[in-house]
């Protein structure tokens, strides 16, 4: 219950196109969701995050979509451009007396062809 | 410094052999996270500091590993007896802590066992 499900695993885009990748969660208690970005040899870095309140988030090229009710989000990215290529992670996060704590999924390696 | 820093960045050692990995974090963020990375894979929590509270250790994949923060600031993993299985890239992050915080990751230390 407390994974966090993740597709696909690699995704080729061309550049201009729209890159999609879904997430999904078992736990309800889940109340913040994050989406991470990761170049090779670098630590991942926030990208974009949403709130189960809202249904969607838009940040520049970047939206998230939430289905609360379906236990599901996704990442949109759109005008895909080559510098965008790098792995993606979903995450959910459980808020705790003393803090928060994350669960990641497996990640989507993403590649945007020139 | 700006950043969450890690050190070594690389670290070979021999099966059997103990390592210690270090992880200095955003001065002021209360929260310290370490994940792990193994080839093309996600992120593995393994233990979480927050404050003055006890650690959530949860994520340890054997008692060979443990770590500590002293001071509310550094941490050390440290992997005992190492083991071929171990390869992989360590992760540190930080947080201010609370609830929806955004991690800021270091850059990893890689750790290959031979």
């Amino acid at each position: 219950q407390q994974q966090v499900k993740q597709s696909p695993q690699s995704l080729i885009v061309q550049k201009g196109g729209i890159s999609i990748i879904n997430c999904a969660y078992e736990n309800t208690a889940f109340d913040y969701f994050p989406w991470y970005q990761q170049f090779p040899g670098k630590g991942p870095a926030l990208l974009i995050a949403i709130r189960p309140d809202v249904s969607e988030k838009k940040e520049g090229r970047f939206t998230i979509s939430f289905n609360k009710s379906a236990k599901q989000f996704s990442l949109h990215i759109m005008d895909s451009q080559p510098g965008d290529s790098a792995t993606y992670f979903c995450a959910a996060s459980i808020g705790l007396n003393y803090g928060q704590n994350f669960v990641f999924g497996p990640g989507t390696r993403l590649s945007v062809l020139p | 410094g700006a950043g969450v820093s890690q050190s070594p960045s690389n670290k070979v050692t021999e099966k059997g052999k103990d390592v210690e990995l270090r992880c200095d974090p955003i001065s002021g963020h209360t929260a310290l996270y370490w994940y792990r990375q193994s080839l093309g894979q996600g992120l593995e929590f393994l233990i979480y500091f927050q404050g003055n509270s006890a650690p959530d250790k949860s994520g340890l994949p054997s008692d060979r590993f443990s770590a500590e923060r002293t001071g509310g600031s550094v941490s050390t993993l440290t992997i005992q007896r190492t083991q071929q299985e171990d390869s992989a890239v360590y992760l540190c992050a930080s947080s201010f802590g609370g609830r929806n915080g955004e991690l800021f990751f270091g850059e990893g230390s890689r750790l290959t066992v031979l």
